[in-house]
Parts: C-alpha cells; sequence; structure tokens
C-alpha cells in the first residue's frame, strides 16, 4: 500500500536554529498537509497546500514556519528559530482530491526535541 | 466542548470484549474519519463515514453516525491486545475558498488486557 514517508524520525535541536522536516507525500495525490502533536495532546492543523501554494493555514501557522515543494515529490516543513514550545511530533499527511470525500493519510511522523 | 471529542479518555478491557468509543462534534461536517495511534507512533487511517452515511463496517470495525445528534461511535469488536492504542475521530469540514480541514479530538486511550 502507498505510503506517507517523513524523514528524519526524530530530530534534537538547540533553541534558536532552523530546522527542515521532509515529507514524501504518495505519488499521484494534490493536496498536501502538516500537522502536530504536542506530547499528550490532541493533533493541530498546521497548514494545507494545493497546486503550489498554501491554501489554509492555522493560527499556529505563524512567520516562523514556511512550507516548501521544491520538486515533483518532496514537501518540507521549514520551522526558523525553533522555540522549546515547538517541540512536538510532526505529521505531513497528503490526500487525492481534498478532504471532501477521500482518505487523508498520515506519515509516521518527525519527533522534534527543542532543546 | 470543543469539535471531535471522544469519551471515554480512556478505557480497559479484558481481550475478546467489545469496546465502544464515542466522539461529538459541533459544527457541521462533511465526513468524518477515525484514526489509531499506537504510542508515539504515526496515525493509521481506520475508517471514513461520509454525512450521508449512518454506518459502516470494516473488518472488526463498526462505525456509526448521527449527524442530529452530532456523534459518531467506533465498536471494536472481539478486541485483541495488539488494539491497544489511542483512537482518534476527526471531523472534515468544508473551510471556504475549495478548502477543507481534517481537525481531530484528543482522542480515547484503549487498554486491552490479555
Amino acid at each position: 500500500e502507498p505510503e506517507v514517508t517523513q524523514t528524519p524520525s526524530h530530530q534534537v535541536t538547540q533553541m534558536g536554529q532552523e530546522v527542515i522536516l521532509r515529507c514524501v507525500p504518495i505519488s499521484n495525490h494534490l493536496y498536501f498537509y502538516w500537522y502536530r502533536q504536542i506530547l499528550g495532546q490532541k493533533v493541530e492543523f498546521l497548514v494545507s497546500f494545493y497546486n503550489n501554494e498554501i491554501s489554509e493555514k492555522s493560527e499556529i501557522f505563524d512567520d516562523q514556519f514556511s512550507v516548501e515543494r521544491p520538486d515533483g515529490s518532496n514537501f518540507t516543513l521549514k520551522i526558523r528559530s525553533t522555540k522549546l514550545e515547538d517541540s512536538a511530533m510532526y505529521f505531513c499527511a497528503s490526500s487525492g482530491q481534498g478532504n471532501s470525500g477521500n482518505t487523508i493519510y498520515f506519515g509516521e511522523g518527525s519527533w522534534l526535541t527543542v532543546v | 466542548s470543543q469539535q471531535g471529542e471522544e469519551d471515554p479518555q480512556a478505557l480497559s478491557i479484558q481481550e475478546g470484549e467489545n469496546a465502544t468509543m464515542n466522539c461529538s462534534y459541533k459544527t457541521s461536517i462533511n465526513n468524518l474519519q477515525w484514526y489509531r495511534q499506537n504510542s508515539g507512533r504515526g496515525l493509521v487511517h481506520l475508517i471514513l463515514i461520509r454525512s450521508n452515511e449512518r454506518e459502516k463496517h470494516s473488518g472488526r470495525l463498526r462505525v456509526t453516525l448521527d449527524t442530529s445528534k452530532k456523534s459518531s461511535s467506533l465498536l471494536i469488536t472481539a478486541s485483541r491486545a495488539a488494539d491497544t492504542a489511542s483512537y482518534f475521530c476527526a471531523t472534515v469540514s468544508y473551510s471556504g475558498a475549495g478548502s477543507y480541514q481534517l481537525t481531530f479530538g484528543k482522542g480515547t486511550k484503549l487498554s486491552v488486557i490479555p
């Protein structure tokens, strides 16, 4: 079964550093997402991306964050100047035709620990 | 309560018993999806039920949706120790400008005792 893959699986970074989390969505999918889950809390929406641009973003997704699809297969989340509270599991997801009826597939996540 | 609230927050049952988890939400939805998450792992999609559907089955899973009550339930029959995980409901709503959003609840932590 096709799957969303994410790298790295775990990253430890110092406060103030920049982090790039990488995702390879399912190949024929058109919609891409980033979600995050702070330890013990609910999964929160960060951003959705379609047709090479952000289609929606949450309040969490401020100027510290950016997303990019640098080529035909990768989808990245960049976090500039990381803060302690950015420590969380970051999930990439993709779907075929938006959320209207199609399943959204999630990757295994990237654990980010900011120290 | 927030969109996609599950109850109970934690459920402990014996292997072989059925497990029922409920989810309530507030706004209108396009569909509702249930996910499973093993500790520290990714979200695994279990089942999707559309707003015009009332019940759906997949293997040992049975999902119901009552849009009048804005609630859904996930039933796992004949539970196994391997079913131990957190289960999340996620509502999908149209958020404007051709965009849909998936909103998760806090989840139910299921423990199946062998």
